[in-house]
């Protein structure tokens, strides 16, 4: 199995709110997590590389990994009109000898009201 | 500047018109893919290649060729496109595998009639 449930939202909050965006999955073998950000018409930039469960932080941004729940997320604190993006979560098993790649939800619009 | 490019950014073609779309990277990645993002179905993988002459099927591979010649280059092609390959393409490369760090070009945006 590799689906990955991620609601496309829109999600509209106004500038200043704490975001909190989710993705859920079945495969319990994926261990490598990420958050892709989309602008419009640009390709994806990684956002957030996570390894197994646990927290981690980066500025505004906090990932976080709870695999016996198969439940990430992603806390976006004092949003900005320029998060307003398209969030895709993404993830792996890591196997395959390298081959094994990512298996990505289809993401969350996001709109930050100024 | 370290990137993934993609040619052409736009393209608009019949229905049994072969046709190419090139990728480009200049950061000596040893992985690269071809996507295709639909909406309400998100990003598939299309082929992926983890060397020179290694490619492989991803989850969405017919209809589509690819080649890996050299490095950097990672063309991927349609021999006869059909109207259910329209959609929007993105190539990607990381530095050894497929889930490491993917890096993505801009995308080229393919209408078949």
């Amino acid at each position: 199995q590799k689906e990955v449930e991620q609601d496309p939202g829109p999600l509209s909050v106004p500038e200043g709110a704490i975001v909190s965006l989710n993705c859920t999955y079945s495969n319990s073998a994926f261990q490598y997590f990420m958050w892709y950000r989309q602008y419009s018409r640009k390709g994806p930039e990684l956002l957030m590389y996570t390894y197994s469960s646990g927290n981690k932080e980066d500025g505004r941004f906090t990932a976080q990994v709870d695999k016996s729940s198969k439940y990430i997320s992603l806390f976006i604190r004092d949003s900005q009109p320029s998060d307003s993006a398209t969030y895709l979560c993404a993830m792996s098993a890591g196997s395959g000898g390298g081959a094994d790649g990512l298996t990505f939800g289809k993401g969350t619009h996001l709109i930050i009201q100024p | 500047e370290a990137q993934v490019t993609q040619n052409p950014r736009y393209l608009i073609t019949v229905t049994g018109k072969k046709l190419t779309v090139t990728c480009s990277q200049n950061m000596n990645h040893e992985y690269m893919s071809w996507y295709r993002q639909d909406p309400g179905l998100g990003l598939r993988q299309i082929y992926y290649s983890m060397n020179v002459e290694v490619t492989d099927k991803g989850d969405v591979p017919e209809g589509y060729k690819v080649s890996r010649k050299e490095k950097r280059n990672f063309p991927l092609i349609l021999e006869s496109p059909s109207p259910n390959q329209t959609s929007l393409y993105f190539c990607a490369s990381s530095l050894f595998s497929g889930w490491d760090e993917q890096f993505f070009g801009p995308g080229t945006r393919l209408t078949v009639l």
